[in-house]
């Protein structure tokens, strides 16, 4: 089967780092996606991943291990506009489908 | 530059009818990508289009399909609606195609499809 797995919620407090993981089993793998959505927004791209290894950008960070199945979405100096749900995609169903993940929320404090 | 368009913002039919929706996209992008997202089933992706030809297809009944025309604006068809159909309709554009490392895309602000 086809399975994405990202923490339901996670809590960080303002200017500290956070990790949020992504585990998948997909027939097939062409890329990963990272996007970021506000309550009421639509979403917005963070990063898509295609080889392993470490992508940054800004206080964002994304890093892939194909052979492990996994990647994870590094965010630093957090701020309270951070706080949002973060999905996690997988390119790689069939006839090119994204597989979703079903989000994680994180909450920024103060 | 002007964002990602879509048209109508809102929307409301009836069980049984049809509903078209419309995507602009970026000015120079040629591939746009469509997806429903509703709190049951959350974000899921329907079809990526690209010069016109679909390349990229979610799993979702023939009800739903979709066309790209020559200045790559896009346009999204679902016949028979369904309550279930209810949903955020989003589309996003994009310069090229997916696979490429320096992939980006680009958000419109969804349609809100209502059904009766």
């Amino acid at each position: 089967g086809q399975n994405i797995d990202q923490p339901t919620e996670m809590t960080a407090t303002e200017g500290a780092i956070v990790q949020i993981n992504c585990t998948y089993q997909t027939s097939g793998f062409n890329g990963l996606f990272w996007y970021q959505q506000h309550a009421g927004e639509a979403p917005t791209f963070l990063s898509y991943n295609v080889l392993d290894g470490l992508e940054e950008k800004g206080r964002f960070s994304s890093f892939l291990s194909r052979s492990k199945g996994y990647s994870y979405l590094l965010l630093k100096e957090l701020q309270m506009k951070d706080s949002a749900s973060y999905l996690c995609a997988v390119d790689g169903g069939s006839q090119g489908n994204l597989i979703f993940g079903k989000g994680t929320k994180l909450s920024v404090k103060p | 530059k002007a964002g990602v368009t879509q048209t109508p913002r809102y929307l409301i039919k009836t069980r049984g009818q049809q509903v078209t929706l419309s995507c602009s996209p970026i000015s120079g992008h040629r591939s746009v990508s469509w997806y429903q997202q509703t709190p049951g089933q959350g974000l899921q992706f329907l079809f990526e289009y690209f010069s016109e030809t679909q390349r990229n297809k979610g799993n979702f009944p023939g009800r739903f399909s979709g066309r790209q025309f020559s200045n790559s604006r896009s346009e999204m068809n679902v016949s028979t609606l369904e309550l279930g159909d209810s949903a955020l309709y989003l589309c996003a554009s994009s310069l090229g195609v997916r696979a490429m490392p320096t992939y980006e895309q680009y958000f419109g602000p969804g349609t809100r499809l209502t059904v009766t």
